[in-house]
């Protein structure tokens, strides 16, 4: 079946100027996850959607990051007025929902990330 | 201090060599340890993972908690080329969600 997707793949915006990033989960996946790959940073956390439940922001870097899911299912991440910082690849994944104790794990199913370059 | 660290490497070993791949973690009420695999230009895939301390085989491949050092690991035996790839352990609690602390990723590379 198809796996999460993500695009565009490529973005190089100027500083300044707001990005859209946008993700298709699995279908059935209840949890959709955002995080940032970044070469000093290493694979970061953003933010997580479970279901109708308010959304996980704790790795939200700042106010000019925000992100949202529609539907329960397509999600986007802003990211207004992007500095030279911003520059990573944008990783989505998506999971049936997660465990909430036990031994079984509900895997989660990376995209293929877009790579987003700042000037 | 991270909470999760890996040494990035790079490592390089020859085919057929045994690679060890090693992570420290800070943090005890990790619950779910994880191995990812990572290509050049791809998203992580998971390679395995862990239900609290104990080892797990699967093929070429073994993966290993223990909890009481904070310490996990990978063995890849019989390594091949196609095993070159950046590989990120990644941990997780039952009260965060699905949020997955990864460490920094080893870039391995197997010489034909």
């Amino acid at each position: 079946g198809a796996g999460v997707s993500q695009s565009p793949s490529n973005k190089v915006t100027e500083k300044g100027k707001d990005v859209e990033l946008r993700c298709d989960p699995i279908s059935g996946h209840t949890a959709l996850y955002w995080y940032r790959q970044s070469l000093g940073q290493g694979l970061e956390f953003l933010i997580y959607f479970q279901g109708n439940s308010a959304p996980d922001k704790s790795g939200l870097p700042s106010d000019r990051f925000s992100a949202e899911r529609t539907g329960g299912s397509v999600s986007t991440l802003t990211i207004q007025r992007t500095q030279q910082e911003d520059s990573a690849v944008y990783l989505c994944a998506s999971s049936l929902t997660p465990s909430q104790g036990g031994p079984s794990y509900n895997e989660q199913f990376f995209g293929p990330g877009t790579r987003l370059t700042v000037l | 201090q991270k909470e999760v660290e890996q040494d990035p490497g790079p490592l390089s070993v020859p085919e057929g060599a045994i690679v060890s791949l090693n992570c420290t973690y800070s943090n005890s009420a990790f619950q779910y340890f994880m191995w990812y695999r990572q290509y050049s230009r791809k998203g992580p895939e998971l390679l395995m993972y862990t239900y609290s301390s104990g080892n797990k085989e699967d093929g070429r491949f073994t993966a290993q908690v223990d909890k009481s050092s904070k310490y996990i690991s990978l063995f890849i035996r019989d390594s091949q080329p196609s095993d070159s790839a950046t590989y990120l352990c990644a941990m997780i609690t039952y009260n965060q969600g699905g949020k997955l602390i990864f460490g920094q990723g080893t870039e391995l590379s197997v010489k034909p």
